[in-house]
């Protein structure tokens, strides 16, 4: 069955801090990978996406993430983090047979930014 | 350009009620998915509504239905509301030739009494 692994499920970083989010999914075949954002009492936001081709993707607000098939991992990074990165933050797996299909999503990971 | 829109934004049920939700996709979409996300965890696919006929359905109880409209919204329908149905429901929408462009909506925030 499909599935996606956030193993962190609250992070705090200082501003200006590099940050890694970990992401880990189980896909029988070459998977379409997503990262989203959600600010309090708000929807999801898309940051990135990873259908094929290069496995580093860039993202928008200075994201990027890294798809290793090896590790069945989809990490995402980002060099300085800002105060206004806090958020909840959820990788997906999304069915490759259909580009309308459903999401699986993580547990989420929360980011706190401390100044 | 208006992106999802969904209504209400708040509302409260008490136990054993039924409640609609609706949903109002971006400019240009045809497809709408619902998701449940409770509290602390990540949105639960529902299920998926394409030309007014549901498409995919996720595990989910009966309790849990929708409907698509000609103008592509859609509303989601729980019967005998439970304690464990409180949870943000958010809608997305989506066109097939998209490629996996889910817009969001803020989500209607349930809260079953």
């Amino acid at each position: 069955a499909q599935s996606v692994t956030q193993p962190d499920i609250h992070i705090t970083v200082s501003e200006g801090a590099s940050l890694e989010l970990r992401c880990n999914y189980s896909y029988g075949a070459t998977p379409y990978l997503f990262w989203y954002v959600q600010s309090p009492g708000q929807g999801l936001q898309l940051l990135l996406k990873y259908f094929s081709g290069d496995t580093l993707v860039q993202g928008i607000k200075g994201f990027e993430a890294e798809f290793k098939r090896s590790q069945s991992s989809f990490n995402l990074r980002k060099p300085s983090v800002h105060w206004s990165d806090a958020a909840e933050y959820f990788c997906a797996v999304g069915e490759s047979s259909s580009n309308t299909g459903k999401l699986i999503f993580g547990q989420g990971t929360t980011l706190q930014v401390k100044p | 350009d208006a992106g999802v829109t969904q209504s209400p934004t708040h509302l409260i049920k008490t136990r054993g009620q039924q409640v609609t939700l609706r949903c109002s996709p971006k400019s240009g979409h045809d497809t709408v998915s619902w998701y449940q996300q409770a509290l602390g965890q990540g949105p639960q696919f529902i299920f998926q509504y394409y030309e007014e006929e549901e498409r995919q359905r996720g595990n989910f109880p009966d309790r849990f239905s929708g409907h698509q409209f000609p103008n592509y919204s859609s509303e989601l329908n729980v019967n005998a509301l439970l304690l464990g149905d409180s949870a943000l429901y958010l809608c997305a929408s989506s066109s097939p030739q998209g490629g996996y462009g889910y817009t969001f909506g803020s989500g209607t925030r349930l809260t079953v009494v």
